[in-house]
């Protein structure tokens, strides 16, 4: 569960929508997670998907999981300017340190008015 | 509800110096996580307590210490601080172990 990518940025417009994707190595992956950060603020939890599920839909968010890809996605639709800030995909392995979040580098979404 | 609330917001220290962060964790959470976030990197474990006992470390070096009280609020201690060890220190808490973890504003600690 130590190898979590993200690519490290991504630019949409204002309205489009936004998709950003992470992989992760552990397929025994019990909870997957996407945090925001907007700048010199701490982590907002966005949503969170069990492993056991495959979509899972919070009004404008969508989280797509392919178990067998290790492919983790949130789709953001029609991004506003205030969603520009960073996101962390992160995983918490089944067994591993309870508790123990592992996160990647982020993925820095600038929205263009 | 007050949510996870840490201080000071912002310090800084002279290397070789000692410094203590505080956590108060959602009211009912007696989960409490230390992350090290720097500078353009995702935040690296330090610490997890649940129900006032260390439940998991990363790795890092015996300078980092840590404990939780009786009212689940927690203190990160550094000693011998390094220029490395300045960084944004985040600080999460959750009802039960595994769930969503709703982290603090963190605390920005500049070593010079």
């Amino acid at each position: 569960g130590e190898d979590v990518e993200q690519s490290l940025f991504l630019s949409v417009r204002e309205g489009d929508s936004s998709v950003i994707n992470c992989t992760y190595t552990d397929s025994s992956s019990t909870y997957l997670y996407w945090y925001k950060q907007e700048p010199g603020a701490g982590l907002q939890l966005l949503t969170y998907i069990f492993s056991n599920m495959d979509m899972k839909q919070d009004q404008r968010l969508t989280v797509l999981l392919n178990k067998k890809d290790k492919h983790l996605s949130l789709r953001i639709a029609d991004t506003q300017t205030g969603d520009s800030a960073i996101y962390f995909c992160a995983e918490i392995a089944r067994g591993s340190t309870l508790g123990r979040l592992y996160f990647g580098r982020g993925t820095q979404l600038t929205v263009w008015p | 509800d007050a949510g996870v609330t840490q201080s000071p917001t912002h310090l800084i220290k002279t290397r070789g110096q000692h410094v203590t962060l505080r956590c108060s964790p959602i009211s009912g959470h007696k989960s409490v996580s230390w992350y090290q976030q720097v500078l353009g990197q995702g935040p690296q474990f330090i610490f997890q307590y649940y129900e006032k006992e260390e439940r998991g470390r990363g790795n890092f070096p015996d300078r980092f210490s840590a404990r939780q009280f009786p009212n689940y609020s927690s203190e990160l201690n550094v000693n011998a601080l390094l220029l490395g060890d300045s960084a944004l220190y985040l600080c999460a808490s959750s009802p039960i172990a595994r769930q969503g973890y709703t982290f603090g504003s963190g605390t920005r600690l500049t070593v010079v």
